[in-house]
């Protein structure tokens, strides 16, 4: 399986400030996801992080509000812009296709608190 | 797009019972369908996949049935423990493509 790490674990923000979270694969893996998700509830996908492209962004998420980069087949980062209250939730960094294999795998989340 | 549902919500077992969990989707064309063990605070972690060339997989008490026919996989865990207790997500997808996950199920193994 893949090793994902994501940074940071959790942080805690003000309204209107922006937090860039890092998420790192210990191998290149073909795709690469970010998900939200918020207690008690299931994943929802925000984008699919294309490399050296935009991402693909899911019904309900648009780019000036997650901005995604992925340099490389390893790498992705995930920006959450002008935050409110309702951005408070758990960003979830996901990667598929290790070794041209399906399985999905998951970095530990990053719990964002917006104040 | 795909339509996963994932039933029933939430399942209490006894220790030593099993447990069933059923997801039924609409995309006659996914092929791959895994399932996830999410534990309190933790990460989805990947416990056992199936494709569409195969009914029925098992991995010691997990196992988990496919039928593309009626477009419905279900997960199986036997003998329960106390360990198994946690959110399982039901998911399905193709190759190269996202997964669509399902709504979870909270199972609480009772000692």
């Amino acid at each position: 399986s893949a090793v994902i790490s994501q940074k940071p674990s959790r942080d805690i923000c003000q309204r209107g400030t922006s937090l860039t979270i890092q998420c790192q694969v210990d191998s290149q893996v073909t795709m690469m996801f970010w998900y939200r998700q918020q207690p008690g509830q299931s994943l929802t996908l925000i984008a699919t992080a294309n490399q050296g492209s935009e991402a693909t962004y899911e019904s309900g998420f648009v780019i000036d509000k997650f901005p995604i980069s992925r340099p490389n087949l390893t790498f992705s980062t995930l920006t959450v812009s002008n935050m409110s209250p309702e951005d408070s939730s758990i960003y979830l960094c996901s990667a598929r296709g290790l070794a041209g294999g399906n399985e999905q795998f998951f970095g530990p989340g990053t719990r964002l608190t917006v104040l | 797009g795909e339509n996963v549902e994932q039933h029933p919500s939430t399942l209490s077992v006894q220790e030593g019972d099993s447990a069933v969990i059923k997801c039924t989707y609409s995309d006659s064309a996914s092929n791959y369908f895994p399932w996830y063990k999410q534990e309190l605070g933790k990460r989805p972690q990947l416990i056992i996949d199936i494709r569409s060339n195969v009914g029925e997989k098992k991995d010691q008490r997990i196992a988990v049935t496919l039928n593309k026919t009626a477009k419905h996989f279900s997960l199986h865990i036997t003998e329960t423990q106390p360990e198994d207790s946690a959110v399982y997500f039901c998911a399905v997808g193709r190759s190269a493509r996202q997964l669509t996950f399902g709504s979870g199920t909270q199972l609480t193994v009772l000692p």
